[in-house]
């Protein structure tokens, strides 16, 4: 069965407090692994996708990197409008390859 | 980006009564569409998986007679939640797979429903 773990579960940082998010995940035959950004009453933001072992992706303040057990977010000196929950999802070759299996999230607050 | 609407963003039904969930594509072509449900305070639970001109496909739990899901074309799928009750309420949020990227998933900004 797919796991998908994110730790922490909450994060309160000072603005400009660079910090790294986790995600670890046991799938059977990875096919990508996606960061999304999620506000309160509203629906994910697409981010990033990662397919293989040493990828790297940044956008902003944002760089996602990806080993085979688990996938950082490193967020650089954060704003207060970095604020949200961040969600990571993968999919697999095992059970349905159109669903995403969900962590639970970090809810990230940045303090100004 | 790709871009998924929902409509309406929130609904407030009296118990019994049966509500429509529009979701849509605007700027590319879906063959799958997905629906969640979400809780306070918790990820996304997959509620349904639909593919143009096909049944949906339900997930363990998910009833399928209490939630209609049409998937008619390559841009709009709906979900009815019919007589609808307190239990029902929650935050719904469709998602749609770019037929063109493959892999992508977007996300809809989700429907509150509250059930009198």
């Amino acid at each position: 069965e797919d796991q998908v773990t994110q730790s922490p579960e909450a994060l309160r940082l000072q603005e400009g407090e660079s910090s790294s998010l986790n995600c670890s995940y046991t799938v059977s035959g990875l096919r990508g692994l996606f960061w999304y950004r999620q506000d309160p009453g509203k629906g994910p933001e697409f981010l990033f996708t990662l397919y293989s072992a040493g990828e790297e992706k940044e956008k902003e303040r944002l760089k996602a990197t990806l080993t085979k057990k688990e996938s950082f977010l490193h967020i650089t000196a954060p704003k207060p409008e970095d604020s949200a929950t961040y969600l990571c999802a993968v999919r697999a070759d095992s059970g349905s390859a159109r669903q995403l299996t969900f962590g639970s999230g970090t809810q990230l607050t940045v303090l100004p | 980006g790709a871009v998924v609407s929902q409509h309406p963003s929130r609904v407030i039904c009296k118990s019994g009564t049966s509500v429509k969930i529009e979701c849509r594509s605007l700027d590319f072509q879906a063959t799958t569409m997905f629906w969640y449900r979400q809780f306070p305070k918790q990820s996304l639970m997959l509620m349904a998986t639909s593919n143009e001109g096909s049944k949906a496909t339900y997930e363990q739990g998910v009833e399928k007679d209490k939630f209609l899901i049409n998937h008619a074309s390559l841009t709009l799928s709906t979900l009815t939640v019919t007589s609808a009750h307190p239990e029902d309420s929650s935050f719904y949020i469709c998602s749609a797979r770019d037929r063109g990227t493959y892999n992508e998933q977007f996300f809809g900004p989700g429907t509150r429903l509250t059930v009198l």
